[in-house]
């Protein structure tokens, strides 16, 4: 069955840290994957994705996510983060017809 | 457009009742998908439509829960005779084509005491 792994539950930085979500999904064929961002309140907001192409992949609110065949992964990186970026972040697959989630990593930032 | 908009935005209700949740999707999307999600999880798929076929429903889907898009437009998914393991966030999506980003709308969160 197709899946996602987060493995990471939850993530604290301090602000203007840099971050690495990490993300492995399993797949048999070429996956479309997703990252999502979830604020308290706030309804579920795409930050990238990857259908196929470039492995590296630009988003909005300076994110980036490198696909990694070998490694079965697609971590999510952001160079420098904002007390903003305080949110739940859930990595997904499409797969026939639905998206398949990870349970998501809960970041926390410090000032 | 507004994006996706879900009523109501929260329910409370008790044990045993019937609950009814509606979706609008964005107004050219033609695909509608309906997900579940509790505290600490992440979503989990219950069902799609496209138009207004209903094409997959997930074995979460039990048979108290029935979801209908009469006209190709909004949506609603409806619990009969609600049980406490209901109560979680009911999310909307839609979009235009299968593979493409989903949109979300802010959920319904349902409290079954």
């Amino acid at each position: 069955a197709q899946s996602v792994t987060q493995p990471d539950i939850h993530i604290t930085v301090s602000e203007g840290a840099s971050l690495e979500l990490r993300c492995n999904y399993s797949y048999g064929a070429t996956p479309y994957l997703f990252w999502y961002v979830q604020s308290p309140g706030q309804g579920l907001q795409l930050l990238l994705k990857y259908f196929s192409g470039d492995t590296l992949v630009q988003g909005i609110k300076g994110f980036e996510a490198e696909f990694k065949r070998s490694q079965s992964s697609f971590n999510l990186r952001k160079p420098s983060v904002h007390w903003s970026d305080a949110a739940e972040y859930f990595c997904a697959v499409f797969d026939n017809r639905k998206l398949i989630w990870g349970l998501g990593t809960s970041l926390a930032v410090n000032p | 457009d507004t994006g996706v908009s879900q009523n109501p935005r929260h329910k409370i209700t008790k044990r045993g009742q019937n609950v009814t949740f509606r979706c609008d999707p964005i107004s050219e999307h033609n695909r509608l998908y309906w997900y579940r999600q509790t505290l600490g999880q992440g979503p989990e798929f219950l069902t799609y439509f496209q138009n207004e076929a209903q094409l997959e429903k997930s074995r979460l889907l039990s048979d108290r829960f029935s979801a209908e898009r009469p006209k190709g437009s909004f949506s609603t998914l409806e619990i009969q005779r609600t049980e406490q393991g209901d109560s979680a966030m009911y999310l909307c999506a839609s979009n235009g084509q299968g593979f493409d980003e989903q949109y979300f709308g802010p959920g319904t969160r349902l409290t079954v005491t």
